[in-house]
């Protein structure tokens, strides 16, 4: 079956550091991965989406890889702010939506 | 996002009882979704449709129904609701033709909270 898997369930870090979030999937072979932003109590905001045939994208201090072999996507968000707490979801799928369980990443001031 | 709306955002009940959640769109979309979301589960899928005469069932519609009242309107139904379906429900919208490009972005209303006694 379908499988999504998201590192760690939490992610400290230092304000000013690069916090690194991993996606991992299998029995998929996604057209394309999509990262999205969840605060707590709202809804999922979408930020970035990655093509099959693209290695990266940037948006800002956001940055996404994509290895199809490795059936992994990467998410990187750089000099890190307090802002930047919130709960990161990947999801896969061309006409419907599967969701990783997401990774809650913390910013300390 | 405004353009996605959810009503109630809170709501209490009794098992057995049954409850509507709905949702309105006014971002032109036909695609419109419900999710569950639970804690450490991530977000389901309960049921979705494509357009106003199509619906189609999720992973996880067992104790559900919808209705497609207009192509902006979506509803949920607890037909009994039952203690394990508390949980925060979500309504997303999408339009996969976005840019040109084939791609299924989603937009979410901001949730409702349910809480089954």
């Amino acid at each position: 079956s379908q499988k999504i898997e998201q590192n760690s369930e939490a992610l400290n870090i230092q304000e000013g550091k690069t916090a690194t979030l991993t996606c991992n999937y299998t029995n998929y072979s996604p057209a394309y991965l999509q990262w999205y932003r969840q605060d707590p109590g709202r809804g999922p905001v979408f930020l970035l989406l990655i093509r099959e045939n693209e290695k990266e994208k940037r948006k800002e201090r956001l940055k996404v890889t994509f290895d199809t072999t490795l059936k992994q996507s990467l998410f990187h968000i750089t000099a890190s702010q307090p802002a930047d707490s919130a709960t990161y979801l990947c999801a896969l799928g061309d006409y419907k939506l599967s969701f990783g369980a997401g990774t809650t990443v913390t910013v300390r001031a | 996002d405004a353009d996605v709306t959810q009503t109630p955002r809170n709501r209490i009940t009794k098992t057995g009882k049954r409850i509507m959640l709905e949702c309105s769109q006014t971002k032109g979309h036909d695609r419109m979704y419900w999710y569950r979301q639970d804690p450490g589960l991530g977000l389901r899928l309960i049921y979705y449709s494509f357009d106003v005469k199509d619906i189609n069932k999720g992973e996880i519609s067992d104790g559900y129904s919808v209705s497609r009242q207009a192509q902006a309107k979506f509803s949920l139904s607890l037909e009994s609701a039952i203690p394990n379906q508390t949980a925060l429900y979500f309504c997303a919208t999408s339009d996969p033709r976005t840019g040109g490009n084939f791609q299924e972005t989603q937009y979410f209303g901001p949730g409702t909270r349910l809480l089954v006694l």
